[in-house]
């Protein structure tokens, strides 16, 4: 089993809808969590980072974290076709520790 | 702020070759991790340098080495290479007390 698991899609939503992205995790250790957005050919660009549990909103986008079910959401709303791209977590036990992955969401948003 | 820099943006090798990749960091970073990325995978963590020195290696053989400079940039070098070294190769820079890390747009690594 992976440390962290992520559904790859796709996901495919038209534009205006409410999108919701998940990862859970087995490592109880894992304090931050991030969203990551990579478009095809490009490197990963921080969406949301997230220490211990709770929610953060940042414009259209909300990230939470359910320490207690091993869980993590995004969430996207009003869904625009410029959101469309992969959607990586990741989740380290502490600043200096490496980060864990899950394998990246892909989405679609249609006109 | 240019950002995190990597060169070549593509490379072509062949099965045995060695490759050298090159990472400048975010101005006021002095940390550089690599990744490797797989397609339609998440990144692996290769290894991480501060101070010009190894501090975190990730499940990567001895064939994946690296080197910081004084200026904080940073090679990854792999020895003979094998078709499964295909892949994506990121470079992520921070600030050592920082919690968050920066990537560049990665170099396409294809092995013949």
């Amino acid at each position: 089993q992976k440390e962290v698991e992520q559904d790859p899609g796709p996901l495919s939503v038209p534009e205006g809808a409410i999108v919701s992205l998940n990862c859970t995790y087995s490592n109880s250790a894992f304090q931050y969590f991030m969203w990551y957005r990579q478009y095809s050919r490009k490197g990963p660009e921080l969406l949301m980072y997230t220490y211990s549990s709770g929610n953060k909103e940042d414009g259209r986008f909300t990230a939470q974290v359910d320490k207690s079910s091993k869980y993590i959401s995004l969430f996207i709303r009003d869904s625009q076709p410029s959101d469309s791209a992969t959607y990586l977590c990741a989740m380290s036990a502490g600043a200096n520790y490496q980060l864990i992955w899950g394998a990246g969401t892909k989405l679609i948003i249609k006109p | 702020d240019a950002g995190v820099t990597q060169s070549p943006t593509h490379l072509i090798k062949t099965r045995g070759q060695q490759v050298t990749l090159r990472c400048s960091p975010k101005s006021g970073h002095d940390t550089v991790s690599w990744y490797q990325q797989a397609l339609g995978q998440g990144p692996q963590f290769i290894f991480q340098y501060y101070e010009e020195e190894e501090r975190q290696r990730g499940n990567f053989p001895d064939r994946f080495s690296g080197h910081q400079f004084p200026n904080y940039s940073s090679e990854l070098n792999v020895n003979a290479l094998l078709l499964g070294d295909s892949a994506l190769y990121l470079c992520a820079s921070r600030w050592t007390g920082g919690e968050t890390q920066y990537f560049g747009p990665g170099t396409r690594l294809l092995v013949l």
